[in-house]
C-alpha cells in the first residue's frame, strides 16, 4: 500500500526557516518524481516544485514564486522527501502536501503557520 | 503562467442530476487533470490526461476538452460527490491549478 506521511510543520516566525519531511512507503521510491504542493486555507492548491527520479538524475524544478527560498531534496536510502523553507513569510502559511509523480497519491498534509 | 478559470464557482445538484464543471485556460494546454477534495482531506486525482479515469474512480465521472476549454462531468450526482473540484495543467512551468468549484447536494 502506497503511503506518504508529512511531518515537521508548526509555528514559525517571519524570516525563519523550517524543514518538512515526507516519509514514503509501498512503492519503489527511486522510480518516481516527487512533488510538494501547498494549500492556504480555503484556497486552491499551489505547486511548489518537484524532484525527478533516478532515471532523470534527481534534478529539481521550482515554481518561480518560491524559487531561491525553497529547496527540495530526497534521501533515497531512507525513502524520504524534504522541503527546506527559508525566509518564511506570512503568505507561506498553508497546509503542505507531498505527492507522488502523476499526483495519484498525496500525503495527509502538514500545517505550517508563519506568524509572530 | 497559465491561468485556469473554473465555472461555476459554486453549484448545487440533486441526486441523479447531471453536473458539468468547466475549466478555461489562458493559453492552450495539451491535457487537463481533475481533482476532488472533500473537507479536511487531501485532493484526490479523478481524471488524468483529459479523459482517463484514475484508479477506483466511479465511471459516472468523465472528462473532455482540448486547447483552452476542458470540462468535468458527473453523469448522475450522488451525495458522496459533494466536494470541491479543481482542474490542473502541467503543460508549462509553473504547473497551475484552477480556483475550484464547490459542488453541493440539494
Amino acid at each position: 500500500e502506497v503511503k506518504l506521511l508529512e511531518s515537521g510543520g508548526g509555528l514559525v516566525q517571519p524570516g525563519g526557516s523550517m524543514r518538512l519531511s515526507c516519509a514514503a512507503s509501498g512503492f519503489t521510491f527511486t522510480d518516481f518524481y516527487m512533488y510538494w504542493i501547498r494549500q492556504p486555507a480555503g484556497k486552491a492548491p499551489e505547486w511548489l516544485g518537484f524532484i525527478r527520479n533516478k532515471a532523470n538524475g534527481y534534478t529539481t524544478e521550482y515554481n518561480p514564486s518560491v524559487k531561491g527560498r525553497f529547496t527540495i531534496s530526497r534521501d533515497n536510502t531512507q525513502n524520504m522527501l524534504y522541503l527546506q523553507m527559508n525566509t518564511l513569510r506570512a503568505e507561506d502559511t498553508a497546509t503542505y502536501y507531498c505527492a507522488r509523480g502523476y499526483f495519484d497519491y498525496w500525503g495527509q498534509g502538514v500545517m505550517v503557520t508563519v506568524s509572530s | 503562467e497559465i491561468v485556469l478559470t473554473q465555472s461555476p464557482t459554486t453549484t448545487a445538484a440533486s441526486p441523479g442530476e447531471k453536473v458539468t464543471i468547466t475549466c478555461l485556460a489562458s493559453s492552450s494546454v495539451s491535457n487537463m487533470y481533475w481533482y476532488q477534495q472533500k473537507s479536511g482531506a487531501s485532493p484526490k486525482l479523478l481524471i488524468y490526461s483529459t479523459s482517463s479515469l484514475a484508479s477506483g474512480v466511479p465511471d459516472r465521472f468523465s472528462g473532455s476538452g482540448s486547447g483552452t476549454s476542458y470540462s468535468l462531468t458527473i453523469n448522475t450526482m450522488e451525495a458522496e460527490d459533494a466536494a470541491t473540484y479543481y482542474c490542473q495543467q502541467w503543460s508549462s512551468n509553473p504547473l497551475t491549478f484552477g480556483s475550484g468549484t464547490k459542488l453541493e447536494i440539494k
